[in-house]
């Protein structure tokens, strides 16, 4: 069965300083990787996918996130953390179709990020 | 382009109550989802659709029944809601890409 993990509950980190937001992925497959900011009382918004390609791939608002398959990890990184970026991240993978049919997405828990100004 | 909705955004049921949690979405998406979001759990699947007229279980389906006649909407049903439904509800679509969309999410507590 397919997995995420955010080992981080929170992140802290003071504005103008690069960011990490951490996720490690278990599949039976090559995956489909995801990363979705949660701003407070709103529902998830799309950031960046990685599908196949170049392993840094680039997403809204600055963001990016490393696909390493090695470490099974999908890192979200920014070089320069703003105030605004404190929000909740969830990181998601869903298995790469090998033979039809549908194959769910599972999101990791979520890691609050505090950018501190 | 309103993207995706939800209808209400917030409801207090009394244990025992019936309601139905409309989602509608206009960008023509073949899946759909409902979650709920519970602190420290993240986002659970309760029930999804990958096309008009189809449904299936997700990870947290007891207690819940869904409907999808058109493919515009997805409608997540509690016939009997209990205080452990008490939760944030958000419906979710997408295409081929599983690139999902959010709803502003629907604020239930049951008491």
């Amino acid at each position: 069965a397919q997995s995420v993990a955010q080992p981080e509950d929170q992140v802290n980190v003071a504005e103008g300083n690069p960011l990490t937001v951490k996720c490690t992925y278990s599949v039976s497959g090559n995956p489909y990787l995801f990363w979705y900011v949660q701003y407070p009382n709103r529902g998830l918004q799309f950031l960046l996918k990685y599908i196949t390609g170049d392993n840094l791939v680039k997403g809204s608002y600055g963001f990016e996130a490393e696909f390493n398959k090695s470490q099974t990890s999908f890192h979200l990184k920014k070089p320069s953390a703003l105030v605004s970026d404190s929000a909740l991240y969830f990181c998601a993978v869903r298995d790469r179709p090998h033979s039809g049919g549908y194959l769910k997405v599972t999101f990791g828990i979520g890691t609050k990020l505090q950018v501190i100004p | 382009n309103a993207g995706v909705t939800q209808t209400p955004k917030f409801r207090v049921l009394k244990t025992g109550q019936s309601m139905t949690l409309l989602c509608a979405q206009d960008m023509n998406h073949e899946y759909m989802y409902w979650y709920r979001q519970d602190p420290g759990m993240g986002l659970r699947l309760i029930h999804y659709s990958v096309g008009e007229g189809t449904t299936a279980k997700g990870e947290v389906p007891d207690g819940y029944n869904v409907s999808r006649l058109k493919k515009q909407n997805f409608l997540l049903g509690l016939e009997s809601a209990a205080p452990s439904q008490t939760s944030v509800y958000f419906c979710a679509s997408a295409d081929f890409s599983y690139e999902q969309y959010f709803g502003p999410g629907t604020r239930l507590t049951v008491t």
